[in-house]
Formats: C-alpha cells, structure tokens, sequence
C-alpha cells in the first residue's frame, strides 16, 4: 500500500528564512509519481511540481527548490527567502503511473506560517 | 494552469437534505475525478468517473453518494441524504500531461 509521511504538522518562521518541508514516500512500485500542491487560506489546491520516478534531478525553480532522493524515498521541498504569501498548508502526494484514484496519495500536510 | 471550475463554492445544508456539487473539468476529457477534505485533515479520494461509468470508488462512497454527466461538460457529486460528517471541502479534478489539476472546491456545511 502506498503511503506519504509529512512528519512536520506546523512550521513557523519569519519572513526571510530559508525554511524545508519534509515529505517521506512508501511504495511497491517502481513507476510513480511524486507532487507537492500548495492549498492557501482561501482553500484551493494550487498544483506546484510533478516528478517521476526516474528523474532524481533535482528542481529549482524561483525561490522553490526540490530535493528527490530515492534511496531515502524523501521528496522535501525548500522555500528560500520566504513570505507571507507562502502562508499555507503544503501537501506531498503520491501516484501510481495515471493512477489518480485509490492510488494517489495524499500526506496529511504541513502548515506553514511565515511571519512578518 | 488548465482550468476546472466548481459551483457553488459554500453550500449550508440541513442534516438529511439532498444536495448537488457541479464541476466543470478540463474540456474534453473522460476522465474526472472527485475528492473530499475534511476541514484540517487531508485529501481523501472518492471516486472516479471515465466515460460516463463509475471506473474506481474508496470506501467513503457509499450509496448516499453518487455522480452523473447530465450534459456532455458538467458532472456532478449529490449526497442523498447529508449527515453531520459529511461537511468537508469538496474538490472535482481533471488530469493533463500526467498531472491532476483541482477545482477551486465546494464548501459544505451540514447543520
């Protein structure tokens, strides 16, 4: 069965602090599908990255950055320079290859609060 | 980012009533999708829709529940008879180039 673990229930920081969220995977298959969606105060959920099991490159892209290693089967994701826009509940979750049914995943979220 | 509306987006209701979620999913897709958030908790699956069939469904959808494609761009969730718990965020999605993209949610509230 698959299974995403954010360890991490709340995160405060201040403005302008690096800050990382930690997001640990379980799976049996070797085709899958990793993602993190932001959901903001006002409730929607804001789709950020996608990446396949077989790309271990990491991301950046702005003041995002993602760090994929299979051999911890960690998928955390780095906000540098934060601000309070990035005030929100981050959400790691996992797919079989397509599968977006009983097989996509969602970890129970990370709050984070950045502060002025 | 492809564009998947929901109506409404808050919904009150009373313990017992019927009530109807509508989505609007990426055009011209036969896959669409509903989930459901619990205020504070995660997002749980609920079923799967493909081709005007019910093509997956988790353990939450039981027979209070059940979707339709009444025209050939709306789909919609309706909850016979609303209890307490079923008040949650309710989200509809649609998938491209490998990725699931959400509406915006429906709101409901059970009084």
């Amino acid at each position: 069965a698959q299974k995403v673990t954010q360890a991490q229930t709340e995160i405060s920081v201040v403005e302008k602090e690096d800050v990382t969220l930690d997001c640990v995977y379980e799976t049996r298959d070797t085709t899958y599908y990793l993602f993190w969606y932001k959901q903001p105060p006002s409730g929607e959920l804001v789709f950020l990255i996608r990446r396949n099991s077989f790309d271990e490159q990491n991301e950046i892209s702005g003041r995002y950055s993602w760090n994929f290693q299979k051999s911890t089967s960690s998928f955390n994701f780095t906000i540098t320079a934060s601000q309070v826009v990035d005030s929100a509940v981050y959400f790691c979750a996992l797919s079989e290859a397509n599968n977006y049914g009983q097989n996509f995943v969602f970890g129970p979220g990370t709050r984070l609060s950045v502060l002025p | 980012e492809p564009e998947v509306t929901q109506t409404p987006s808050h919904q009150v209701t009373q313990m017992g009533q019927e009530v109807i979620l509508r989505c609007v999913p990426i055009s011209n897709h036969l896959y669409f999708y509903w989930y459901r958030q619990i205020l504070g908790q995660k997002v749980e699956f609920l079923v799967s829709f493909y081709n005007n069939e019910i093509s997956e469904k988790s353990e939450i959808f039981d027979d209070q529940f059940s979707v339709e494609r009444p025209d050939g761009s709306n789909f919609t969730l309706k909850i016979r008879s609303t209890k307490l718990e079923d008040s949650a965020m309710y989200f509809c999605a649609s998938p491209r180039s490998g990725t699931q993209y959400f509406g915006p949610g429906t709101r409901l509230l059970v009084l």
